[in-house]
């Protein structure tokens, strides 16, 4: 079975342009979620869709959108990066809403310059 | 405001031995904890969950256990394998979301 996967695997940006991350989520998974990972960090959680809702959302600035679609695979997208962009996005994938574990892909690397 | 701490960032154990990596936890509200294994260049790998109304849980050499007092709660290796060799996280999350707070990570060597 295919696990979470993610496009592109790297990305390189200037600052104050956009970017869209994509995320295709196991297959019966219903549940996606998005995590930046900067270096030395653990990963830290930005949004949560379930069945195309929005079920939560970290706290990072309205810069940072995302939406799932019917398919349930899923988009982030950031406007106007910043240098402090840069990191590993995440996104991970479960079959319920809570209490469940996720599984991740192996990320975006995203640097800004 | 760091909920979630891993208070080791690295860990040296001889091959065969016991691997104790240990977690601790602020948010009293959180129930439901996972650890996971990550390998340079790939996502993080599902290892283990424990749920607040269990105090243990075991797969396989891996099992986690919880001390909801001490809110801390370690994962133990046996026996440790140099293919255990990765950066480890545990992760939490309360009530009836799926949003996980993770710790800065433990980075686990196995000697040969």
């Amino acid at each position: 079975d295919a696990g979470v996967t993610q496009s592109p695997t790297h990305l390189i940006k200037t600052r104050g342009q956009q970017v869209t991350l994509r995320c295709s989520p196991i297959s019966g998974h219903k549940s996606v979620s998005w995590y930046q990972q900067v270096l030395g960090q653990g990963p830290q959680f930005i949004f949560q869709y379930y069945e195309k809702e929005e079920r939560g959302r970290g706290n990072f600035p309205d810069r940072f959108s995302a939406r799932q679609f019917p398919n349930y695979s899923s988009e982030l997208n950031v406007n106007a990066l910043l240098l402090g962009d840069s990191a590993l996005y995440l996104c991970a994938s479960s079959q319920g809403a809570a209490n469940q574990p996720q599984h991740f892909g192996d990320g975006t690397r995203l640097s800004i310059l | 405001d760091q909920q979630v701490k891993q208070n080791s960032p690295s860990l040296s154990v001889q091959e065969g031995r016991i691997s104790i990596l240990n977690c601790d936890y602020t948010n009293s509200m959180f129930d439901y904890f996972l650890w996971y294994k990550k390998y340079p260049a790939e996502g993080p790998t599902f290892l283990i969950s424990i749920s607040s109304i269990k105090d243990k849980n075991e797969d396989g050499r891996f099992t986690v256990f919880l001390n909801k007092s001490a809110k801390h709660l370690s994962l133990h290796i046996v026996p440790s394998q140099p293919g255990d060799s990765a950066v480890y996280f545990c992760a939490a999350s309360a009530g009836t979301g799926n949003q996980f707070y993770f710790g800065t990570g433990t980075s686990l060597t196995v000697i040969p």
